[in-house]
This record gives structure tokens, sequence and C-alpha cells, in this order.
């Protein structure tokens, strides 16, 4: 069974940092490309960035690029998101997702606020 | 303009078909695009339905039942999703998605209401 867990989600002053993670199982991780995608509570979805197989191609959102990095391990199954100078409008609920992407994970909620 | 516009809600009797479009700004050609839809109900994460460049280039989600089916209306510039024998279980929101120069864009989505 395909799964994406996420954690490393929770709350966090304006200006802070964090790092998401995101371990897969069920499938044959390092031949995937991965993405993050953000939710805003009660709003739509947003890609922030995307990674390579062998993270030889990384793309980010407008929004993110500068403060957030994506990263991957391939001997741990796991992906990573550096998220630097947070603002309050980062507040949302962060997915990790495989390849086109096809299938995401359940989700962790990072909290921006004073 | 918005990259990818969908009508923000809709609504349908049970057993009916429904057409839900995605329409891309005027100056991105259609041809070029494959269109990806994600179905998403309260409390979980998006689900992938289908990819949709044309009827050679296609995709279905694991498990995604073959009533979901993707198409395109080049006079209107729009990817379409078709439900056909609406459930109540398809009350949910729906995201059709690009990739556009190596990023991957969203549309605002659609809440469809199953009366």
């Amino acid at each position: 069974e395909v799964q994406l867990v996420e954690s490393g989600g929770g709350l966090v002053q304006p200006g802070g940092s964090l790092r998401l993670s995101c371990t897969a199982s069920g499938f044959n991780y390092r031949d995937y490309g991965m993405n993050w995608v953000r939710q805003t509570p009660g709003k739509g979805l947003e890609w922030l960035a995307y990674l390579s197989t062998r993270s030889d191609n990384i793309y980010y959102a407008d929004s993110v690029k500068g403060r957030f990095i994506i990263s991957r391990d391939n001997t741990k199954n796991s992906l990573f998101l550096q998220m630097n100078s947070l603002r309050v409008d980062d507040t949302a609920v962060y997915y990790c997702a495989r390849g086109d992407p096809d299938f995401w994970g359940q989700g962790t909620l990072v909290t921006v606020s004073p | 303009q918005a990259v990818l516009t969908q009508p923000s809600s809709l609504s349908a009797s049970p057993g009916a078909s429904v057409r839900l479009t995605c329409t891309l700004r005027s100056d991105m050609k259609l041809t070029t695009y494959k269109i990806y839809w994600y179905q998403q109900r309260p409390g979980s994460p998006p689900r992938f339905l289908l990819k949709y460049k044309s009827d050679s280039d296609k995709g279905q989600g694991s498990g995604v039942p073959s009533r979901f089916a993707g198409s395109k209306d080049a006079s209107a510039n729009a990817g379409i999703l078709l439900i056909s024998g609406l459930q109540s279980e398809d009350e949910a929101d729906y995201y059709c998605m690009i990739w556009h120069s190596s990023v991957s864009l969203f549309g605002a989505g659609t809440r469809l209401t199953v009366l």
C-alpha cells in the first residue's frame, strides 16, 4: 500500500523556521519525483516545490523561492521542506505528493502566529 | 486573468451527469497541456482522478471508476471532467492542474453538490 506520512508541523512565530518531513512507503521512492503542496484553511491548493529523483532538477513557486528548500534522502525514503523566514500567510496544511502528483499524504498543519 | 478558471460551484442530482470545466487563460494553447483532475472530500487530502491531454495520451487514477472521464473543449479552451451516474459520495471539491514551464498551477476548485 502506497503511503506518504508528513511530520514536523506546528506553531511557529513569524520570521521563524520549520523543517517538514515526509516518509514514503509501499513504492520505489527513488523512482519518483516529489512535490510539496499546501492548502490554506478553507481555500485552494498551492504547489510549492518539485524535486526530481536524483535531486538534479528543482523547481519552486515564486511565493517560496529563496525562503523554502526542498530536499530528499533516497536511502531513507524521505522528503524534506526547510521553511525559513516564515510569514503569517504561510499558515496552511502542507502535503507531500508523489510524481504528477498521483498520490498525496494526509498533510501536516503549519501555523505561523505571533 | 487567472491561468486556470473553474466555476466556484455546481449542483446536480443523483444519477445525472455533470461537466466540470477548467478554462485556460486565453493566451495558452490547450493542445499543449495535460490537464490533471483531483477530488477532495472534506477532511481528506486530494485524490488523483485522471489526466488528459488527448484520447491517445491520458490516464486514470488507481481505483478511479470509469464514470469519471476527461476531455477537452477546444472552442472554450477548456479541459473537461465529466462525471456520469452521479452518486452522493461524489460531493466534493474538484481541482484541475497543469504543469507550465516546470511550475504546477492549480485552479481555484469547483464545489460539487449532489442534491
